[in-house]
């Protein structure tokens, strides 16, 4: 079954202790990217990737970092969360640059206290 | 730069009204492409439907149409004799073909059916 799997799917944690939400493709897809979703702004891009160890910034990639060693997976870090980070965290992916919709994951909603 | 705009943060209907939500873009490009996602409760986004910017045909989907107007930069999205499962959030969404080709979402209408 095309998937994207992203996990965990909920997670508590505490300010300032690193973490890593994963996400994995097995489309085959070269565009995978990451959004927030928080109440009254909608989902913002946070990173995003055109192909493996391509990666840029979207809208609100502070506090985050991402990697692309393969394909298929597109790990967010948060490396000192802060609670402001507390939010609902999806990825995406898309066969290429194109206009073709986006696969998304089942969400990771993230607490940090 | 690109701009999705849902006027109605919040919708609320009676089972079996007709409801549409709304959707406007700005884009400077020729080339884009628009998109609808709805959120249910679960929390998971499910794709409806993709436009091109060439093709401005109206599409109908059961219960649901979609309304692409360039002239307007409109593309609003009408659910026919809704029902209480239609009860979600519905994002609008753009993708800019002269740029990164990101995704760039409208802030959600929550459309709460009652029965």
């Amino acid at each position: 079954e095309a998937q994207v799997t992203q996990n965990p799917r909920y997670l508590i944690t505490v300010t300032g202790k690193k973490l890593t939400v994963t996400c994995s493709q097995n489309m085959n897809h070269e565009y995978m990217s990451w959004y927030r979703q928080d109440p009254g702004l909608g989902l913002r891009q946070i990173y995003y990737s055109m192909n493996v160890e391509v990666t840029d910034k979207g809208d609100v990639p502070e506090g985050y970092k991402v990697s692309r060693k393969e394909k298929r997976n597109f790990p967010l870090i948060l490396e000192s969360p802060s609670p402001n980070q507390t939010s609902l965290y999806f990825c995406a992916s898309r066969p290429h640059q194109g206009g073709t919709e986006a696969f998304f994951g089942q969400g990771t909603r993230l607490t940090v206290v | 730069a690109q701009k999705v705009t849902q006027a109605q943060t919040e919708i609320s209907v009676v089972e079996k009204e007709d409801v549409t939500l709304d959707c406007v873009y700005e884009t400077r490009d020729t080339t884009y492409y628009l998109f609808w996602y709805k959120q249910p409760p679960s929390g998971e986004l499910v794709f409806l439907i993709r436009r091109n910017s060439f093709d401005e045909q109206n599409e109908i989907s059961g219960r649901y149409s979609w309304n692409f107007q360039k002239s307007t930069s409109s593309f609003n999205f009408t659910i026919t004799a809704s029902q209480v499962v239609d009860s979600a959030v519905y994002f609008c969404a753009l993708i800019n073909g002269g740029s990164n080709y990101k995704l760039t979402f409208g802030k959600g209408t929550l459309l709460t059916v009652n029965p």
